[in-house]
C-alpha cells in the first residue's frame, strides 16, 4: 500500500463516546499533520510531529489528544466531543525539515475520516 | 492579520476554455505558494509549487504565476476538461526555511466546475 492512509473513512459517535483516528504514511516522511476542514471554512491545522516530536497545538481543545508512536503513524483520540467538531479529518506526512536548512515541504494528504458528532 | 483570499463562489467554464483561479493575500511574505487539488471527500493533492523568486511555472496544461507585488498568484488550467472540475486550493508558507516544519496556511479554495 503506497501514500497515506486514514481509518476509518466514516465515524458516527455519540458526546459520550471515546474513539480513535488512526494515520498511517508509507512514504518514509518525517513529519505528520492533523488538520479539521469544516465547510465553508479553509483548512485548520491541529498538531504537527516533526520526527516523532509534537511541535505543534494549535489551540486545539483537550477534547482531541494526539500521539505518534512513530514516525509511520499518527493517531488522533477524541472522547466527550461536541457536535461542532463534526468535520472531515484529514492526516498529511510530508519530508520535514532540519532546523536551519531551507527547503520546501510539500504535504501528502490521506483521504480523511468524515467525522460526524451526533 | 494574515488572510488568503480565493474566490469561494463556482467558477463555471465551457469545456476546452482556460480556466484561470485567484488567490490574494496580505500580511504575507510567502517564501513560496503552493496549488493543491481537491475532490470531494477526499483530501488536497499537491500540483504546483512557486517561489518568490519565480514568475511562472508550468506543468503540462497548468500555469501558475506569482506577484510579490500584487501579493497575487493566478492558477491557468488551458484547454480544461470535465475532469479538472474539483476545488483548488492555494496555500502560503510564510517560512524561510528552517524550524523543523512546514506551517503552511490554507485558502477556502475555488470550486471549478467545467461544462462538456
Amino acid at each position: 500500500e503506497t501514500g497515506v492512509t486514514q481509518t476509518p473513512r466514516h465515524l458516527v459517535m455519540g458526546m459520550t463516546n471515546k474513539k480513535s483516528l488512526k494515520c498511517e504514511q508509507h512514504l518514509g516522511h518525517n513529519a505528520m499533520y492533523w488538520y479539521k476542514q469544516s465547510a465553508k471554512k479553509p483548512l485548520e491545522l491541529m498538531f504537527v510531529y516533526n520526527f516523532k516530536e509534537q511541535t505543534e497545538n494549535n489551540s486545539v481543545p483537550s477534547r482531541f489528544s494526539p500521539e505518534c508512536p512513530n514516525s509511520s503513524h499518527l493517531f488522533l483520540h477524541l472522547h466527550t466531543l461536541q457536535p461542532e467538531d463534526s468535520a472531515l479529518y484529514l492526516c498529511a506526512s510530508s519530508q520535514g525539515l532540519l532546523a536551519g536548512k531551507e527547503s520546501t515541504d510539500t504535504q501528502y494528504f490521506g483521504p480523511g475520516t468524515r467525522l460526524t458528532v451526533l | 492579520s494574515q488572510k488568503i483570499e480565493q474566490n469561494s463562489e463556482a467558477l463555471n467554464i465551457q469545456e476546452g476554455k482556460t480556466a484561470t483561479l485567484t488567490c490574494n493575500y496580505t500580511n504575507y511574505s510567502p517564501a513560496y505558494l503552493q496549488w493543491y487539488r481537491q475532490d470531494p471527500g477526499r483530501g488536497p493533492v499537491f500540483l504546483l509549487l512557486i517561489r518568490e523568486n519565480e514568475k511562472e511555472k508550468r506543468k503540462e496544461r497548468l500555469k501558475v504565476t506569482f506577484d510579490t507585488t500584487l501579493k497575487q498568484s493566478l492558477f491557468h488550467i488551458t484547454a480544461s476538461q470535465p475532469a479538472d472540475s474539483a476545488t483548488y486550493l492555494c496555500a502560503l508558507d510564510p517560512s524561510q526555511g528552517g524550524g523543523g516544519y512546514q506551517k503552511v496556511t490554507f485558502g477556502i479554495g475555488t470550486k471549478l466546475q467545467v461544462i462538456p
